[in-house]
């Protein structure tokens, strides 16, 4: 069955990097599109990054823009989100999430469990 | 401020037929798949419906999605305890080139 996994969350100061992993198995993790996906603590569901299925393509939220890069390494089934110069209001659990079919649709279709990111001095 | 535009709260008794809209526009709903996802107290989202009315194996038919022009519903019938939980619905958007989410819907069943 398909498993995601995330790894890499922590505290870290304002300013600072941070990357995040996601080990996929349960599926031929190249042949589809990925997303990150965030909720701050108490708050909604908010789409961070998507990438395609070779890596060509991605995209990111306005507020990221420039401070985080999504990436995938499909030879390891990994997918990652390196984060810098993070900001205080970027403290979300990040969810690592799989499209439903091998062709780019979108919209996360299974979800990992998350990983706790906090942004404090 | 959500683009995509949900009620904050919903509630029902049980046994009651329960509807969550969400409305966006041409660039996302309009051109795009509508998805809904559950989420319960302390888990991770699960889809619980795709492409406007899939539903994934698993999900009960008294779930429903629905979508028309630049909205979309979600309808629980048959309402249970177990359903008790935040709603999000989500789209993909041509404009912002990114995935949309609603603000979430509260469902209380009293």
């Amino acid at each position: 069955q398909v498993q995601l996994v995330e790894s890499g969350g922590g505290v870290v100061q304002p300013g600072k990097s941070l990357r995040l992993s996601c080990a996929a198995s349960g599926f031929s993790f190249n042949n589809y599109a990925m997303h990150w996906v965030r909720q701050a603590p108490g708050r909604g569901l908010e789409w961070v990054s998507g990438i395609s299925y070779d890596g060509d393509k991605d995209y990111y939220r306005d507020s990221v823009k420039g401070r985080f890069t999504i990436s995938r390494d499909n030879s390891k089934s990994t997918l990652h989100l390196q984060m810098s110069r993070l900001r205080v209001e970027d403290t979300a659990v990040y969810y690592c999430a799989r499209e439903e079919d091998d062709f780019w649709s979108g919209y996360p279709y299974y979800w990992g469990q998350g990983t706790l990111v906090t942004v404090s001095s | 401020q959500s683009v995509l535009t949900q009620p904050p709260s919903a509630s029902g008794t049980p046994g009651q037929r329960v509807t969550i809209s969400c409305s966006g526009s041409s660039s996302n709903i309009g051109s795009n798949p509508v998805n809904w996802y559950q989420q319960l107290p302390g888990t991770a989202p699960k889809i619980l419906i795709s492409t406007n009315n899939q539903r994934p194996s698993g999900v009960p038919d008294r779930v429903s999605g629905s979508k028309s022009g630049t909205s979309a519903s979600l309808v629980i019938s048959g309402l249970q305890s177990e359903d008790e939980a935040d709603y999000y619905c989500a789209a993909w958007d041509d404009s912002l080139k990114g995935g949309v989410f609603g603000g979430g819907t509260k469902l209380t069943v009293l």
